[in-house]
């Protein structure tokens, strides 16, 4: 069964550093999502890719993130300068796109945990 | 986004049916009601999803009331592979993002 995947599982930062999370999709997905878990607390919606733009972000996706698909297959979380708040756990999901968004469910892939110290 | 209310947690014996209530008293005409599940250190994981009718699938269930203000997801025969928090999300149309509340907490016993 096709399956979401993620690297790394788990990466440790400093403070300020820039880090990029890294998804493969599932192969024929056209819509892709980045979530976050802080520890003990909701999943939390941070943006919505389509078409190569950006097509839904939550207010906590800022100016420090940004999302990029560089080649077919991988879609990338970058965070510029992480902040301690930053520490959580990101799960990347894809969903088909031959429906209404509101009907398509979402793949969610392991994710990754990362820790800013 | 119109909101959800689930109990913080259910038990259930292993092999018995569990019936997941949400209360969705704002819901619009075009929400779809979403159940997802999160299994212990893993990432969400999709299990039906409806807009009016009464919905199966392999995993579960899905109960609408006729007034849309309620669902109930149902597990048949719960197992201990079943123990997870279980989140009822509603997805406006026209929107990719999930608002995940806090869900609830099935514990299955042996």
């Amino acid at each position: 069964e096709p399956e979401v995947t993620q690297t790394p599982s788990h990466q440790v930062t400093q403070m300020g550093q820039e880090v990029i999370l890294r998804c493969v999709p599932i192969s024929n997905h056209l819509y892709f999502y980045w979530y976050r878990q802080i520890l003990g607390q909701k999943v939390e919606f941070l943006v919505s890719f389509y078409n190569n733009e950006i097509s839904e972000k939550s207010e906590i996706f800022d100016d420090q993130f940004s999302v990029e698909r560089p080649d077919g297959s991988n879609f990338t979380l970058k965070i510029r300068s992480t902040k301690l708040e930053d520490s959580a756990m990101y799960f990347c999901a894809s969903s088909e796109g031959n429906l209404a968004p509101s009907y398509n469910e979402q793949f969610f892939g392991p994710g990754t945990r990362l820790t800013v110290l | 986004d119109a909101k959800t209310t689930q109990p913080n947690s259910m038990e259930s014996n292993e092999e018995e049916p569990v019936h997941l209530p949400c209360n969705h008293s704002t819901i619009s005409g075009t929400d779809y009601i979403h159940w997802y599940r999160q299994l212990p250190s893993q990432g969400p994981e999709y299990v039906i999803h409806g807009l009016t009718s009464n919905v199966n699938n392999r995993m579960a269930s899905l109960a609408i009331a006729e007034d849309r203000k309620s669902s109930t997801l149902i597990l048949h025969r719960a197992t201990l592979r079943d123990a997870a928090v279980y989140y009822c999300i509603l997805r406006a149309s026209g929107t990719y993002k999930y608002i995940f509340g806090t869900g609830t907490r099935l514990k299955v016993l042996a």
